[in-house]
């Protein structure tokens, strides 16, 4: 019953194309946050936005390219992008901006299976 | 930054309790100690979270001992759908998001 979605859920592209994921939340939250996910790797937080406002950027390459227009979307910019930026990427909200480990819960989409070939 | 130790796989049968335990023995005064669950290509989904002694809901339990050191997540009689990574995050809500260890989980496996 997740209140944040993510389209598209999987997507193939080549190193020299330009696509974009979109992350919208129902929830009424404030902060937004970007995580890529690798294979048996552990979760990597990449962007944190607050209020529309980027507050994080986790010294994520710039081929990585963030966009909150409000506080209930989120979208992620991808160009020029190389075959080890294959992942899982994530998109998760909360009331209030905090780590995962803070007493306000995240809530995740269900991801974007991305494989750049 | 508490880093934090679990073992990398887990079994047990259906209707067992499972019990994971965490080590995180660097843990900060302001730390809390939070589980995820995580299925296969979906995002983490938060169990429980507890700062010290026992924390109960409708889904597990969470004991943490007196120099919460380590924790414990309990998993009532465990059912298939329960198959799944475990995560164990402990930090201060407080501190800037990249502070953040979010480590390699156990996975754990229910066989019927």
């Amino acid at each position: 019953e997740t209140g944040v979605t993510q389209t598209p859920r999987h997507l193939v592209m080549g190193m020299t194309n330009k696509k974009s994921l979109k992350c919208e939340q129902h929830l009424g939250h404030n902060a937004m946050y970007w995580y890529k996910q690798s294979a048996k790797k552990p979760l990597e937080l990449m962007f944190v936005y607050n209020f529309k406002e980027q507050t994080e950027n986790n010294s994520v390459p710039s081929r990585f390219s963030p966009e909150c227009p409000n506080s209930s979307h989120l979208f992620l910019h991808l160009h020029t992008l190389q075959p080890e930026d294959s992942a899982l990427y994530l998109c998760a909200s909360s009331q209030e901006i905090q780590t995962l480990a803070g007493t306000d819960t995240q809530y995740f989409g269900p991801g974007t299976r991305l494989t750049v070939l | 930054l508490a880093k934090t130790t679990q073992p990398i796989s887990m079994d047990s049968y259906e209707g067992q309790e499972v019990n994971i335990t965490c080590s995180h023995n660097n843990i900060a005064t302001n730390d809390y100690i939070t589980w995820y669950q995580q299925f296969p290509s979906q995002g983490p989904r938060f169990i429980i979270q507890g700062y010290k002694t026992k924390v109960t809901n409708e889904v597990a339990s969470l004991f943490i001992p007196a120099d919460r050191k380590s924790s414990t997540l309990s998993l009532p009689r465990v059912s298939l759908s329960d198959t799944a990574v475990y995560y164990c995050l402990v930090g201060d809500i407080g501190t800037g998001a990249n502070n953040l260890f979010f480590g390699t989980g156990t996975r754990l496996t229910v066989i019927p």
